[in-house]
C-alpha cells in the first residue's frame, strides 16, 4: 500500500494549462480504470473532480480533465483560474477492496 | 441534500479508544459502500477502511488493521469507526466518504479531528 507519486507542487498563471501526474504501479493505476481526483481546500471537505480516469461528475467544470497512460494518470486544468488554487489528490483502486491515494499536489495560481 | 456529518473526535491518550460516527442523509445509505479516510497534520489523504453496503465485508489499511473496526447501522443511516490502541500517528482529521463504483468519495463529510496525546 505505497502512496501514489504526485509532484509536491505545480504552478501556473491565470489562463494557462497545467498537468498533475499521478504515478503508481500495475497493481493500482495501471491495473484498473478506477482513478479519481479530488480538489481539497484546507479545512473543507475534498471535492470529487474526476472518476473512472476521465469522467467528470455533474457540476464540475469542463476545464478539468483526466487521462491515463500505463501506470501514470494525469489531471489537466486548462484556463487556470484563481479559485483553482488548492491541493489536488489522486486515488486509485488497488485490488482486494483497497485504495491508495497520492501524496497530494499543491497548485499555486500565480 | 446529500450529506455526511462526522462526529466523535477528540483528545485521547495513547493506548486509548474512540468511536467515530458518520451520519448520512439525502440518499439511500444502505445502497452504498462507505469509506473512512484520514489526513494527518501537514500530510496527505490516506485511505483507512471500507465497508460494503450490508456491512458483511470490510477491508483496512495495513496501518490500522487489527486496531480499528469499521461498521454500519443501515437502520440509523450511520457509519462507525471504532479505534482502539490509538497511537500518536493516528492523530488526524477523519473523513467519511461515499463510494461510487470503486471510485472513493463522490460525497465527503467535513471531517472530525482526533488527537492522540498524553
Amino acid at each position: 500500500q505505497s502512496a501514489l507519486t504526485q509532484p509536491a507542487s505545480v504552478s501556473g498563471s491565470p489562463g494557462q494549462s497545467i498537468t498533475i501526474s499521478c504515478t503508481g504501479t500495475s497493481s493500482d493505476v495501471g491495473g484498473y480504470n478506477y482513478v479519481s481526483w479530488y480538489q481539497h481546500h484546507p479545512g473543507k471537505a475534498p471535492k470529487f473532480m474526476i472518476y473512472d480516469v476521465s469522467k467528470r461528475p455533474s457540476g464540475v467544470s469542463n476545464h478539468f480533465s483526466g487521462s491515463k497512460s500505463g501506470n501514470t494518470a494525469s489531471l489537466t486544468i486548462s484556463g487556470l483560474q484563481p479559485e483553482d488554487e488548492a491541493d489536488y489528490y489522486c486515488c486509485s483502486y488497488a485490488g482486494s477492496n483497497t485504495w491508495v491515494f497520492g501524496g497530494g499536489t499543491k497548485l499555486t495560481v500565480l | 441534500e446529500v450529506q455526511l456529518v462526522e462526529s466523535g473526535g477528540g483528545l485521547v491518550q495513547p493506548g486509548g479508544s474512540l468511536r467515530l460516527s458518520c451520519a448520512a442523509s439525502g440518499f439511500t445509505f444502505s445502497d452504498y459502500w462507505m469509506h473512512w479516510v484520514r489526513q494527518g497534520p501537514g500530510k496527505g489523504l490516506v485511505w483507512v477502511s471500507r465497508i460494503n453496503s450490508d456491512g458483511g465485508s470490510t477491508t483496512y489499511a495495513d496501518s490500522v488493521r487489527g486496531r480499528f473496526i469499521i461498521s454500519r447501522d443501515n437502520a440509523k443511516n450511520t457509519l462507525y469507526l471504532q479505534m482502539n490502541s490509538l497511537r500518536a500517528e493516528d492523530t488526524a482529521v477523519y473523513y467519511c466518504a461515499r463510494d461510487r463504483n470503486y471510485n472513493l468519495g463522490d460525497v465527503w463529510g467535513k471531517g472530525t479531528t482526533v488527537t492522540v496525546s498524553s
